[in-house]
Order: structure tokens, then sequence, then C-alpha cells
């Protein structure tokens, strides 16, 4: 089982759409976790991070389920903004400012909004 | 969130040099880390940047052909040595706080060698 494993993709949606990314992970110690959006040439920037409860900011929504070990990114009302690529992260060590953090990046899975 | 300038933010380099890589915080930070990112795949991490000690370097990547700096907190170097073609890829400065935080990027070195 790889490390950590999205969908490959991609994704072509229209304009309005709701759209859902799915990830798993290997390592059930896993601590920490996030989404990160990467656009075409540049460096990834932090989209949320994703808590035990589930959170919601503005139009995504993200969930944790650690029992499967399974993350999820949903994007509702999508915009021609959101095109991008979404990378799945994980703290696959513990907590950082010890000897074993370490993020671990899934593949990414490359959206398409379309007008 | 922390401003990371990293530099240069492209090179096109001769097989067989080596060029340096610089990553400078505007504040102080817990972790630094380099990360690496081949055409079409997601991101590799290279190594741990210690502040006053060796660089903790992940399986496949070694000293000799990555050695890293970090003097402080708020300032390290990624060298790439004895380069190859195979060495083309963007190379990514990131910065933690502590905790359970996320990370933060620099916006890359974009690296062609012929």
């Amino acid at each position: 089982r790889k490390e950590v494993e999205q969908d490959p993709g991609p994704f072509n949606v229209p304009e309005g759409a709701t759209v859902a990314f799915n990830c798993t992970y290997s390592n059930s110690a896993s601590q920490s976790f996030f989404w990160y959006r990467q656009d075409c040439r540049k460096e990834p920037k932090l989209l949320m991070s994703v808590y035990s409860s589930g959170n919601e900011d503005g139009r995504f929504t993200a969930q944790l389920n650690r029992a499967s070990q399974y993350i999820s990114l949903l994007i509702r009302d999508s915009k021609l903004s959101d095109s991008a690529t979404y990378l799945c992260v994980v703290n696959m060590g513990g907590n950082s400012g010890g000897s074993n953090y370490k993020l671990t990046f899934g593949k990414g899975t490359l959206l398409t909004v379309n007008p | 969130s922390a401003v990371i300038s990293q530099k240069p933010s492209r090179d096109i380099c001769q097989r067989g040099t080596s060029l340096t890589i610089q990553c400078q915080v505007d504040s102080q930070v817990t972790m630094m880390f380099w990360y690496r990112q081949q055409p079409g795949q997601s991101l590799t991490l290279i190594a741990t940047a210690n502040q006053g000690s060796e660089a903790t370097y992940e399986s496949g990547f070694v000293i000799d052909k990555f050695p890293i700096s970090r003097p402080n907190l708020t300032f390290s170097t990624l060298t790439v040595s004895n380069m190859s073609p195979e060495d083309s890829s963007i190379y990514l400065c990131s910065v933690g706080v502590g905790g359970n935080s996320p990370l933060h990027f620099g916006n890359g070195t974009r690296l062609t060698v012929t």
C-alpha cells in the first residue's frame, strides 16, 4: 500500500459543480493531515488542515476517518479559480519539533473547472 | 505565516557543476526541510535541515550529493553537487513552527541541467 494514495484524476467539472477528492494513508499512527493546493508552476500552498471532527472553510469541507485511514475534500459550487492540483498530505511521523516529523505528499489530483 | 525567500528562482546549469540554493525566512522557525518535485511528480523529502548539526537525509539521498547547511533558525542552503540531467527538478524549501502545524513553502528553484 502506498503511503499516501489519492484519486488519480484528472477531474473536469463545470462551474458550480460539487467535486470530492479522496485519499488513503498507510500509517495508522499518523498525527496530522492537510490538503494543499498547487497551481501550475507554483509552490504548494496550504488549503486547510483536516481535523478529526471534520472541518469546513467556506465552500471547502475536509473529513477524516481514522478507522478507515481515509481523508476527503469536498468542494461545493466550484469556481474557475479552483482549477489546480490538490495534494493530500499526511504527517507520517510524530509531532514536529521531534526527530520524526515527516510530511508525505500524495501524487495530487488535477482539477479543471470549466465555464 | 512566515515569509520564505528562496533563490535563485531558476537556473540552467551544465552537467558536472554544482548549484547552491538559499532559503531565508523572515522569522525564526523550528523546522526547515528541503523537498524535490520532479516533472509530473509529487513532492519528495530530501532532508531535514538541522540547526547547528548535520542534516537528516531520507532514503535515496546522501550528503555528498546534497550537502545542506543551516547555521541559524532563519537560513538554510541546499547544494546540488556534480549535477546530471536527472537532477533537473524543482527544489523547494519549507518551514514549520512546531506542534502539528503544516509546512509552508518557498517559491521553489526550477533547475535544468543540460
